[in-house]
C-alpha cells in the first residue's frame, strides 16, 4: 500500500503559467482533498471531492480548479499561477465524507516566481 | 465558522522532559484529529480521537467533546519529536471537513 502518493515534489513556475499537481491513492477510499499549507499557518481546504465525478470548493478555492474521473486520482490545476499562489500543498483521502481518519501525502512544494 | 485554537504556540524543552499541548475548539465536533508534521514537511497521523483517551507508547490524547477541548501528551521527550503538531477537527457542511488549528512548534533540544 503507497497510500496517498504527490508529484511533483518541488516546482517552480513563472507567473502566469499553468501546471497540474497529481494526488494519487490506492486505498479505494471515496475521499479527497487538496489542502495548502502558508508558513506558520495550519493547512486550508482548497477542494474536496466526495466521489469520482463529484466536487465541491472549499476555503480558498480561487485560482485553482480539480476534477476527480477515477476512484484513485484527484489531480489541483493551476490555470494561470500568481506569486500568491508560493505555498506547499497537500493532498489527503479518507474512507467516505463521514466520520473516520484521513491520511496525507508528501506535499508539493510549489514557488511562483 | 468554527475556529481551533492550540496552546501554546511554541514550547521549547530539554530531551527527557514531558508536555502537554492544548486544543480548543469553539463549536461542536465529530472528529478530530492530531498530526506531527516534522522537519521534512511531512504529516504523520498521531491520533483520531474523536472523545475520550488513547495511548501510543510514549503519547497520549484526550478529548472532552463536550467541554470543546483536546490535550496531547508527550512522555520522556526525545529529539525526534521535535516539530508542529496540529490538531484538525472535523466539521460537518455536506460533507466533513477537517479544520486545522495553527499548530505548536515543539523543539526537544539534547
Amino acid at each position: 500500500n503507497a497510500g496517498v502518493t504527490q508529484t511533483p515534489k518541488f516546482q517552480v513556475l513563472k507567473t502566469g503559467q499553468s501546471m497540474t499537481l497529481q494526488c494519487a491513492q490506492d486505498m479505494n477510499h471515496e475521499y479527497m482533498s487538496w489542502y495548502r499549507q502558508d508558513p506558520g499557518m495550519g493547512l486550508r481546504l482548497i477542494h474536496y471531492s466526495v466521489g469520482a465525478g463529484i466536487t465541491d470548493q472549499g476555503e480558498v478555492p480561487n485560482g485553482y480548479n480539480v476534477s476527480r474521473s477515477t476512484t484513485e486520482d484527484f489531480p489541483l490545476r493551476l490555470l494561470s499561477a500568481a506569486p500568491s499562489q508560493t505555498s506547499v500543498y497537500f493532498c489527503a483521502s479518507r474512507r467516505d465524507r463521514g466520520n473516520n481518519e484521513q491520511f496525507f501525502g508528501p506535499g508539493t512544494r510549489l514557488t511562483v516566481l | 465558522g468554527i475556529q481551533v485554537e492550540q496552546s501554546p504556540p511554541d514550547l521549547i524543552l530539554q530531551e527527557g522532559a514531558n508536555s502537554t499541548l492544548r486544543c480548543n475548539f469553539s463549536d461542536s465536533v465529530n472528529n478530530l484529529q492530531w498530526f506531527h508534521q516534522n522537519p521534512w514537511g511531512q504529516l504523520i497521523n498521531l491520533f483520531y480521537i474523536p472523545s475520550g483517551t488513547k495511548q501510543n507508547g510514549r503519547l497520549s490524547a484526550t478529548t472532552v467533546a463536550t467541554e470543546r477541548y483536546s490535550l496531547l501528551y508527550i512522555s520522556s521527550s526525545q529529539t525526534t519529536d521535535s516539530g508542529v503538531y496540529f490538531c484538525a477537527v472535523g466539521v460537518v457542511q455536506g460533507a466533513q471537513k477537517l479544520v486545522f488549528g495553527q499548530g505548536t512548534r515543539l523543539t526537544i533540544n539534547p
